[in-house]
């Protein structure tokens, strides 16, 4: 069946650093790809999203890009702040949201 | 405009005890879900609704139950509750359960201790 794996954490990084998480995915069709936030003591909400190959979803200085060839789907940010501490899902979709095992992510000031 | 919202937020059960957890949305979606979070296993689907009237397993439905009660409202129902769903749990909504680009919307999750 679909699947997500990403890389595992924790990621540990100090303020203004780069930021990349990766994701790959296995799939039978062509589904589309999220990533997913978890701030401390919250639910999930939407980061970003790509529905087609070459793809790329933004939001809050985050990019993932959809590389069918690579079946990848990695997170990127050029310069993480404090705030972006969280744990990140990569997932895709079928009928239901498959997710990967989620990465915490501590920046420090 | 409150989303998903989800009652208890926290909830200390016995062995064998069963409860319901509450799940609300009042953004008008079709289908509704219910997964439960464990470290390093990301999400796993519970049951999910598709639309009104329905509901079907997911990956972990043993030991679950769960009533799509109308279109706003899908609980969950722990019979006997065993150690092993100490977890937290989160509700979830969307336009449809169709594949696609369908963001589902989380509510904050219970967190729930079976002792």
């Amino acid at each position: 069946g679909d699947s997500v794996t990403q890389m595992e954490g924790p990621v540990t990084l100090s303020e203004e650093a780069f930021l990349t998480i990766n994701c790959t995915y296995t799939a039978t069709g062509y589904p589309s790809l999220f990533w997913y936030v978890q701030y401390p003591g919250e639910g999930l909400q939407l980061l970003l999203k790509a529905t087609k190959a070459d793809d790329k979803g933004s939001n809050k200085g985050f990019e993932a890009t959809y590389r069918k060839e690579t079946t990848s789907f990695h997170l990127e940010k050029g310069s993480v702040q404090v705030s972006d501490s969280a744990v990140y899902f990569c997932a895709l979709s079928d009928y239901k949201l498959s997710f990967g095992a989620g990465t915490t992510v501590t920046v420090r000031a | 405009n409150a989303g998903v919202t989800q009652t208890p937020k926290f909830q200390v059960l016995k062995t064998g005890q069963s409860m319901t957890l509450q799940c609300a949305q009042d953004m008008n979606h079709n289908s509704m879900y219910w997964y439960r979070q464990d470290p390093g296993m990301g999400l796993r689907l519970i049951y999910y609704s598709a639309s009104e009237g329905t509901t079907d397993k997911g990956e972990v439905p043993n030991g679950y139950n769960v009533s799509r009660l109308n279109k706003r409202e899908f609980s969950l129902r722990l019979e006997s509750a065993a150690p092993s769903q100490t977890s937290v749990y989160f509700c979830a909504s969307s336009e449809t359960v169709m594949a696609g680009p369908y963001e589902q919307y989380f509510g904050p999750g219970t967190r729930l201790t079976v002792t």
